[in-house]
């Protein structure tokens, strides 16, 4: 049940855009990004929820495809801030709990 | 200032040892998590409690143990009997299943 993420690793120039996939086998609930750098605690970024509406956080924003139980996060025009590694975590219908992909490592170059 | 704090940030235990890890967050949030962090596979969930005096096992509760005697607290302590604790341990507190609030995380080394 934990949610697939792809890629695995990306690299980008500053100012280059990315996206960054998650996608579950189970009906899902509720969609949460985080984003970590590397020995620090992750931070959250957006959650996206069932029937509800595209989110944004800055230049980065987010969608919940219901039907193909998927999330994207798309990183437009990428910032030296925005390397790190980005976790999608999954919420199943009827469920407390919050799983996490096992994350997508962006390093953003000059 | 409102936040989640774990202590020590760095742990060495010999082989054998139980150690606590302590978690405290002033947030007043009712839901708390610990999950283990290892190198490429995320984070996993090791118990959460959604209400003092109550929690439930994760996907990889084996070897450790929990209490939530305070709404503010709830310590982690990794037993004898995980076979491999060496990892990140993070701690977290949520209202519901909404956006989750990290700590620092504690940084476990079995010796």
């Amino acid at each position: 049940q934990q949610p697939v993420q792809s890629p695995q690793a990306v690299i980008l120039r500053e100012g280059e855009d990315a996206v960054i996939n998650c996608s579950s086998s189970k009906a899902l609930y509720s969609v949460h990004w985080y984003r970590q750098k590397h020995g620090e605690a992750p931070v959250f970024l957006m959650i996206l929820l069932k029937g509800g509406e595209q989110m944004r956080h800055e230049k980065i924003s987010a969608s919940f495809n219901e039907k193909k139980q998927q999330s994207s996060l798309y990183l437009t025009a990428s910032q030296l801030s925005y390397s790190g590694t980005y976790f999608c975590g999954t919420v199943q219908g009827g469920s407390e709990k919050l799983v996490f992909g096992k994350g997508t490592k962006l390093t953003v170059n000059p | 200032d409102g936040g989640i704090t774990q202590s020590p940030k760095y742990l060495f235990r010999k082989e054998g040892q139980n150690v606590t890890l302590s978690c405290e967050q002033n947030l007043n949030h009712d839901a708390m998590y610990w999950y283990r962090q290892d190198p490429g596979q995320g984070l996993r969930l090791i118990y959460y409690s959604q209400i003092v005096n109550d929690f439930q096992k994760g996907d990889i509760a084996e070897g450790y143990s929990v209490s939530r005697e305070k709404k503010e607290s709830f310590p982690l302590t990794v037993t004898s009997a995980q076979k491999n604790p060496t990892a990140f341990y993070l701690c977290a507190s949520s209202i519901g299943n909404n956006e989750q609030f990290f700590g620092p995380g504690t940084r476990l080394t079995v010796l």
